[in-house]
C-alpha cells in the first residue's frame, strides 16, 4: 500500500544533542511537509519541500532543518534540541499544494527531550 | 493570519447518539478537509471538500462546505467507540499565496458504551 513512513516512532535525546527524524513515502507526491504538534494542539507548519524547492515558515526557529536528497525521502533535523521541543512531528505528503486527496499524514515521531 | 474556530473543543457522547462540529472563519476559504486523528498517530482524512455547497458522505460522516465559504460541518450518525479521537477541520483560504493548510484547534470525541 502507498503510505508515508515515519522512522523513529519514538526518539528519545538529551538537550542540546543533535537529532534527526526521518520521512519516506511511496506516493510519489511532489511535495513534503514537517508539521510540529504539541499535545492536544492543531499541528504547526514548520516548513515544506515543493519538488526541490525549500520553503521555510517564518516563525520557524532556526534550530530546525531540512533535507531531502529525493523525492521520496525528507529528514527533519533539530540541530540544538531544547526542552521545549518536545513534541510529536508529523511528515505529510501532497500531489501539488492542493492536493485532489489532501495531505497525508504520517503516523508521526514522538520526541521526547531530557 | 487566518484562523479557524472549530467548536466544540470537546464532546462527550453516549454510544448510538449523532454528533455534530463545525469551523467557522472570517475568511473564504477554496477546500475544506476533515481530518480524525487517533492519539499517538497521525491524522487520517475522512472527507475532503472542494465546491461551496458540496455534501459529502464517507460512511456515517457528513460534511458540507458552506455556502458562503466561510465555514464547514461534519456530522457522525450512531456514534460507536471507534469514533473516540479528536477530529479537525482544515482548509486553504482563498487570500493565502502559499496555500498552506489551515487547520482548527479540533474537537476531542468521547463515547461512553
Amino acid at each position: 500500500d502507498a503510505m508515508v513512513i515515519q522512522n523513529p516512532r519514538y526518539q528519545v535525546t538529551q538537550f542540546g544533542k543533535p537529532v534527526t527524524l526521518s520521512c519516506s513515502q511511496t506516493l510519489n507526491h511532489n511535495v513534503m511537509y514537517w508539521y510540529q504538534q504539541k499535545s492536544s494542539q492543531a499541528p504547526k507548519l514548520l516548513f515544506h519541500y515543493y519538488d526541490k524547492d525549500f520553503n521555510n515558515e517564518a516563525d520557524t526557529p532556526d534550530n530546525f532543518q531540512s533535507r531531502r536528497p529525493n523525492t521520496s525521502f525528507c529528514f527533519l533535523d533539530i540541530r540544538s534540541p531544547g526542552l521545549g521541543d518536545a513534541a510529536m512531528y508529523l511528515c505529510a505528503t501532497s500531489r501539488g499544494l492542493v492536493g485532489p486527496r489532501g495531505q497525508f499524514f504520517g503516523p508521526g515521531t514522538r520526541l521526547t527531550v531530557l | 493570519g487566518q484562523q479557524l474556530n472549530q467548536s466544540p473543543q470537546s464532546m462527550f457522547i453516549q454510544e448510538g447518539e449523532d454528533v455534530s462540529m463545525n469551523c467557522t472563519s472570517s475568511s473564504i476559504f477554496n477546500t475544506w478537509l476533515w481530518y480524525k486523528q487517533d492519539p499517538g498517530e497521525g491524522p487520517v482524512l475522512l472527507i475532503a471538500l472542494y465546491k461551496a455547497g458540496e455534501l459529502t458522505s464517507n460512511g456515517r460522516l457528513t460534511a458540507q462546505f458552506g455556502i458562503t465559504r466561510k465555514d464547514s460541518f461534519l456530522n457522525i450518525s450512531a456514534s460507536i467507540p471507534s469514533d473516540v479521537g479528536i477530529y479537525f477541520c482544515a482548509g486553504h483560504p482563498s487570500n493565502n499565496a502559499g496555500n498552506m493548510l489551515t487547520f482548527g484547534g479540533g474537537t476531542r470525541l468521547m463515547v461512553k458504551p
